[in-house]
């Protein structure tokens, strides 16, 4: 089956302490996205990579890491998480824009 | 600076009523319009628009592009309460961004 995995779903952590959320795909796309979703902002894109090695920052990229080592993953960095990024992510991964697979997301809650 | 404007936010309607979803951009090197549907987990994919004036159609639903004005509309006919969700447009910029709008939350009552 088709999917996109993220993990952890939820998560509640403190200011400061890293974090890495983890997203991959079995589909072999070779693009994949960052996502966070906030109420009355929409989905806006963190960071986006078009294959292995290469990323590139979306329009929120402040206060993240990524990185592409294998094509199924595409692992998303807290280095030091502020309340600020209190939301919920969306990883997605597609080989054109309309086969855009979506992960179920990720909850994360920065006391 | 681009951007996806989406109206209404919100929209409340009867089974059976058809609805209008409206979605229009500014970005500098449009080359396609997206349509997705969020229910309460992530959005799944509905129409992708490239062209002026051709209607894309799946059951109920159907939409069309204006390139020329700038905008995409979104139809429902004969709304399901299975319709209700956050209808999202988003534009690709370039070749490699998406950009969003905020949605539209349709809500459909028995």
């Amino acid at each position: 089956e088709a999917q996109v995995t993220q993990n952890p779903r939820y998560l509640i952590t403190v200011t400061g302490k890293k974090l890495t959320v983890t997203c991959s795909q079995n589909m072999n796309h070779e693009y994949m996205s960052w996502y966070r979703q906030d109420p009355g902002l929409g989905l806006r894109q963190i960071y986006y990579s078009m294959n292995v090695e290469v990323t590139d920052k979306g329009d929120v990229p402040e206060g993240y890491k990524v990185s592409r080592k294998e094509k199924r993953n595409f692992p998303l960095i807290l280095e030091s998480p502020s309340p600020n990024q209190t939301s919920l992510y969306f990883c997605a991964s597609s080989q054109g824009w309309d086969t855009q697979y979506f992960g179920p997301g990720t909850r994360l809650t920065v006391l | 600076e681009d951007k996806v404007v989406q109206s209404p936010l919100s929209l409340v309607v009867h089974e059976g009523d058809t609805v209008t979803l409206n979605c229009s951009y500014e970005v500098t090197n449009f080359r396609s319009l997206l349509w997705y549907k969020q229910e309460k987990k992530a959005p799944t994919f509905l129409f992708m628009l490239t062209s002026s004036g051709i209607e894309k159609k799946s059951g109920r639903l159907s939409s069309i592009l204006d390139k020329k004005e700038l905008f995409s509309i979104l139809n429902i006919t004969a709304t399901q309460t299975g319709d209700s969700a956050v209808y999202l447009c988003a534009v690709e910029e370039g070749t490699d961004k998406l950009i969003f709008g905020t949605g539209t939350r349709l809500q459909v009552f028995p």
